[in-house]
């Protein structure tokens, strides 16, 4: 039983253009959401989070945006950079427990062509 | 100046065997916990630990046993290795209370 869902396992956009990654969730009782990003032989690093008090929350380039009637967000990349080439991890915790609480998705490898 | 680092990067073993994969962090954090990746690409929890107390452990079979000498190293020990363990296994840290997790690099266990 997949709580966090990405159903798109990739995604290809040309430079310049914008990215749009998705997740569906299905438990109502998750409050908070985050955005990992992971290259190749890498750890997941963090990108972006938010609250369920929010709808959207933005920082440079990346964005990310909460419908929770829905128990849909997405994050949206504009402009894309080839360096932005990665898998995207979306990631839900229930009420801002902890990390030991985190749900990931499976991952959408965003490729940017020059 | 890496945050978390674990070795070996790579572990390539006969099913069976006892291994171990190591972690440390120098970001002063009190939460460390290790994730598993598995062939479907899911990162999931396995420990998690808080200044050196088990707090979480999801349905992981014992030959699994975490160890936490102090909050900044936090290592996994696998008896009897079998071929359902070969997956990415990602050592993390956070704040206490915290969601933003900082991951190691990986290592990826590959059972024969």
């Amino acid at each position: 039983d997949q709580q966090v869902k990405q159903n798109s396992p990739s995604l290809s956009v040309q430079e310049g253009r914008i990215s749009i990654l998705n997740c569906d969730y299905t438990n109502s009782m998750f409050d908070y959401f985050l955005w990992y990003k992971k290259y190749p032989a890498e750890g997941p690093t963090f990108l972006i989070s938010i609250s369920s008090i929010k709808d959207k929350n933005e920082d440079g380039r990346f964005t990310v945006f909460l419908n929770k009637s829905a128990k849909h967000l997405s994050l949206h990349i504009v402009p894309s950079q080839p360096g932005d080439s990665a898998v995207y991890f979306c990631a839900a915790s229930p009420l801002r427990t902890s990390g030991s609480r985190l749900t990931f998705g499976e991952g959408t490898q965003l490729t940017v062509n020059p | 100046d890496t945050a978390v680092s674990q070795t070996p990067k790579y572990l390539v073993t006969q099913m069976g065997n006892d291994k171990s994969i190591k972690c440390e962090q120098n970001l002063g954090h009190d939460t460390m916990y290790w994730y598993k990746q598995d062939s479907k690409k899911f990162l999931k929890i396995m420990f998690s630990y808080n200044n050196k107390e088990l707090i979480i452990n999801e349905t992981v079979p014992n030959r699994f046993s975490p160890k936490s000498p102090d909050k900044a190293h936090l290592n996994l020990h696998i008896n009897s290795l079998e071929l359902g363990d070969s997956a990415v296994y990602f050592c993390a840290s956070s704040q206490a209370g915290a969601e933003k997790l900082f991951f190691g690099s990986g290592t990826q266990l590959s059972v024969l």
